[in-house]
């Protein structure tokens, strides 16, 4: 079975100032990870995924990730935020073979302050 | 491109009652998937169906159900409701072992 843990609940950053959500996962088999992002009353909205290849990857918004495979992390990060960031953050898994659903984290609650 | 698109946005039942909640999916795409928000549960997997028939199911009981009908969109259909099932149900879509797409949701709930 897949689990992923998302570090901090919340985080509470300045506006214009940098900012990394920790997601660290567990699964005995190779799988893809992704971010998304909740908006107040809406759904989620994929912001980045890492398949295979660079473990770098860029996503929308100016959100990046880097894959660490020793570390089973993949942790999200902006350098600069802006008040529209203000959302809520999920990490989440698949198996690459197999059952397609999602394994999510409880979600970081990203807050920006004037 | 339309998005994938739920219906209804909001519901509002009493328990016992059954309610069916809709989706369509992006158009192409054959893989639907369910999902449950529930405060302090978080996101969890509810059903996948892809090309009409049901795939994989999460860990609910019986009274979930759901279907995709030959042009792909869905139902789920939660039966004998609890108070519970109060929860945003999200629909998503994707063509076979790609990323997901979500709707906006359902939000339901139970008095």
């Amino acid at each position: 079975a897949q689990s992923v843990t998302q570090l901090d609940s919340q985080v509470p950053v300045f506006e214009e100032a940098p900012v990394e959500l920790r997601c660290n996962y567990s699964s005995s088999v190779s799988v893809y990870l992704f971010w998304y992002v909740q908006y107040p009353n809406q759904g989620l909205q994929l912001l980045l995924k890492y398949l295979s290849g660079s473990t770098l990857v860029k996503g929308i918004n100016g959100f990046e990730a880097e894959f660490n495979k020793s570390q089973t992390s993949f942790h999200l990060r902006k350098p600069s935020v802006h008040i529209s960031d203000t959302a809520e953050y999920f990490c989440a898994v698949r198996v690459i073979q197999g059952a397609q659903k999602l394994v999510f984290g409880q979600g970081t609650r990203l807050t920006i302050n004037p | 491109e339309a998005g994938v698109t739920q219906s209804p946005t909001h519901l509002i039942k009493t328990r016992g009652q059954q309610v069916t909640l809709r989706c369509s999916p992006i158009s192409g795409h054959t893989s639907v998937y369910w999902y449950q928000q529930a405060l302090g549960l978080g996101l969890q997997f509810l059903l996948w169906y892809d090309e009409g028939e049901e795939r994989n199911r999460g860990n609910f009981p019986p009274r979930f159900s759901g279907r995709q009908f030959p042009n792909y969109s869905s139902e789920l259909n939660v039966n004998a409701l609890e108070l519970e099932d109060s929860a945003l149900y999200l629909c998503a879509s994707s063509l076979f072992n790609q990323p997901q797409h979500f709707g906006d949701g359902t939000r339901l709930s139970i008095l």
